[in-house]
């Protein structure tokens, strides 16, 4: 699978929009782009995942550039229970195991 | 709808005793997956299960490591003689099928050799 890079930490004020990147510049067109979340003291949550089209849902919107090579996981309105660890995470149509990598850490400050 | 369970949350023991942590995957899940986690690291896949196929041991770390799947429901991951270094958490997820169908995880059962 491809690897990713992330910012290790990040900060957002209460109620802004959070913006977290993620470079893939090595993904290949047959692999998804995931994001999950991990709260402090509970399991990996699914937020969205995506291979070409932007994505929306409740939670979240994905942005993938056209080449495909970075991405860009868009809180609209972050809330103090945000906070947690964000992992971007690239993964072949064949596989199956998410290799979480170290994600960033998001602190939604109020 | 129900989640993912896992039992116990807490799992204390002594070095070289054994340890069944037991996995209730979301009813319909075809495919269940255990990981773990250490303290401040990643998260390290174990094994996978799919349907009635034979399962992908290969991220399991020592042969005193076991998982089976009963029905495919149910799984129980069996660590024999615990060493100290295998204290972490142990994650269990499940999803309707292999990607790009989402993993969803349980809360975890953290375990504490001593």
């Amino acid at each position: 699978d491809a690897k990713t890079t992330q910012p290790p930490s990040m900060d957002c004020a209460e109620g802004r929009a959070a913006n977290l990147p993620c470079n893939h510049s090595t993904i290949s067109g047959n692999e998804y782009v995931y994001w999950y979340r991990q709260i402090h003291s509970q399991g990996p949550q699914y937020i969205i995942h995506g291979l070409k089209n932007n994505e929306t849902n409740e939670m979240a919107s994905l942005i993938i550039t056209e080449d495909r090579k970075s991405s860009t996981l868009i809180l609209p309105h972050a809330t103090l229970r945000d906070t947690a660890v964000y992992y971007c995470i690239v993964r072949e149509t064949r596989g199956y195991a998410l290799n979480f990598g170290k994600g960033t850490s998001l602190l939604v400050t109020p | 709808g129900a989640g993912v369970s896992q039992s116990p949350s807490n799992k204390v023991t002594e070095k070289g005793k054994d340890v069944e942590l037991r996995c209730d995957p979301i009813s319909g899940h075809t495919a269940l997956y255990w990981y773990r986690q250490s303290l401040g690291q990643g998260l390290e896949f174990l094994i996978y299960f799919q349907g009635n196929s034979a399962p992908d041991k290969s991220g399991l770390p020592s042969d005193r490591f076991s998982a089976e799947r009963t029905g495919g429901s149910v799984s129980t991951l069996t660590i024999q003689r615990t060493q100290q270094e295998d204290s972490a958490v142990y994650l269990c997820a499940s999803s309707f099928g292999t990607n790009p169908y989402e993993q969803y995880f349980g809360p975890g059962t953290r375990l504490t050799v001593t």
